[in-house]
């Protein structure tokens, strides 16, 4: 069966530190990867999407980066975190081409930069 | 602009009685719909989706309902449990998306008082 871990569960960080969350999937091959992030009381922002290796797809412009360097692992990261890059940081997965649509999310990071 | 939206930001239902939440949809474009639950510090879990070739799709206690000429789609809970008390997000695709991206709505808080 698949599994997807993230890492770490939560992190406090200050102003202006840089950020490395990391993000793998077992039990799947080439898997869609994504990252979302969920502010305080709001819905689910994606933020980054890849479909291979080495191919990122930017959704929203700021200061975060993402990168795919394994088939299975995808990272986000910051040069320097802002207080608004608070909130909860999700990963997810899909089969490449599957019709159903469906993502499965991870148990997710709880960054508060301080 | 949001493609997705949820009005309702919370729901309160008596446990055993029926709820209801409901989003739309802006584009046109969007012919598969997905239900997400999501507790507090986890990562959404899929719940149910359908397709627009279809305007009801029905598990157990779940039913998701899909009014295309209003661009609409509710979820029924029925009988609601206290085990239900979640943020709902619905989601939405297109075939003309690459990396089966979802489109999220802001959630509905639903809480299911015993």
């Amino acid at each position: 069966s698949q599994t997807i871990h993230q890492w770490p569960a939560t992190l406090v960080q200050p102003v202006g530190s840089p950020l490395s969350l990391e993000c793998t999937v077992e039990g799947t091959s080439n898997p869609n990867l994504y990252w979302y992030r969920q502010a305080a009381g709001r819905g689910l922002q994606l933020l980054f999407y890849s479909v291979g290796i080495g191919q990122i797809s930017s959704e929203v412009p700021q200061n975060l980066s993402a990168s795919r360097p394994q088939d299975r692992q995808f990272i986000l990261s910051s040069k320097k975190l802002l207080l608004s890059d608070s909130g909860f940081y999700l990963c997810a997965w899909s089969v490449r081409g599957d019709t159903s649509y469906e993502q499965y999310f991870g148990p997710g990071t709880r960054l508060t930069v301080t | 602009d949001q493609q997705v939206k949820q009005n309702s930001p919370s729901l309160s239902v008596q446990e055993g009685r029926i709820s209801i939440l409901n989003c739309d949809y802006t584009n046109s474009m969007f012919d598969y719909f997905l239900w997400y639950k999501k507790y507090p510090a986890e990562g959404p879990t899929f719940l149910i989706s359908i397709s627009s070739i279809k305007d009801k799709n029905e598990d157990g206690r779940f039913t998701v309902f899909l009014n295309k000429s209003a661009k609409h789609l509710s979820l029924h809970i029925v009988p609601s449990q206290p085990g239900d008390s979640a943020v709902y997000f619905c989601a939405a695709s297109g075939i003309y998306n690459a990396g089966n991206m979802l489109t999220f709505g802001g959630g509905t808080r639903l809480m299911v008082k015993p």
